[in-house]
């Protein structure tokens, strides 16, 4: 079946304009996550989507960052007035409550480029 | 709250060579573990978990096991390939009712070379 998609694949944009990403979960799905990946390091908790709950928007790393889920499948990523620091490969995942040991499927990311 | 600590790598090994990549975890209760891959240019896949302490995840020849004592889950291979090199991400989740947020290790990138 299909798996996670992220769109676009690539995103260049200049700085302090706004962009956004979309990541299509696995259907069924009840839990999405977002990532990011600067060059080099490991993955940065961004937001956790479950069903119906309120997100975990911890990880957001300010108010320019936002994320909506709508009817509980597809997710959006916003950026509002990038920076060049928000250079990184956002990456998308999801996975379901099937007991207590799920695994997360990713997508492929979206490259965003900030210049 | 829960943490991940990974060794720091690059790890470059010689064709055939033995593998090891350390993994050491902080969290209440009984977490389920796993190991996360990402070859060159591509998402994160599975590679393997387990689910309970002395539990074995294998898969693709490598194996790790959940060492509840030691609070570890080691990551070995017994004769790496050049197709093997790929950055490796020890993580956990929680078994604590439906919160499944996924703790990350840094990753360990892993260069395999004839």
């Amino acid at each position: 079946g299909a798996g996670v998609s992220q769109s676009p694949s690539n995103k260049v944009t200049e700085k302090g304009k706004d962009v956004e990403l979309r990541c299509d979960p696995i259907s069924g799905h009840t839990a999405l996550y977002w990532y990011r990946q600067s060059l080099g390091q490991g993955l940065e908790f961004l937001i956790y989507f479950q069903g119906n709950s309120a997100p975990d928007k911890s990880g957001l790393p300010s108010d320019r960052f936002s994320a909506e889920r709508t009817g509980g499948s597809v997710s959006t990523l916003t950026i509002q007035r990038t920076q060049q620091e928000d250079s990184a490969v956002y990456l998308c995942a999801s996975s379901t409550l099937a007991g207590a040991h799920n695994e997360q499927f990713f997508g492929p990311g979206t490259r965003l480029t900030v210049l | 709250g829960n943490s991940v600590t990974q060794m720091e790598g690059p790890v470059t090994l010689s064709e055939e060579a033995f593998l090891t990549i350390n993994c050491t975890y902080t969290a209440t209760g009984y977490p389920s573990l796993f190991w996360y891959v990402q070859y060159p240019g591509e998402g994160l896949q599975l590679l393997l978990k387990a689910t309970k302490a002395d539990d074995k995840g294998s898969n693709k020849g490598f194996e790790a096991t959940y060492r509840k004592e030691t609070t570890s889950f080691h990551l070995e291979k017994g004769s790496v390939q050049v197709s093997d090199s790929a950055v490796y991400f020890c993580a956990l989740t929680p078994n604590s009712g439906g919160y499944q947020k996924v703790t990350f290790g840094t990753g360990t990138k892993l260069q395999v070379i004839p």
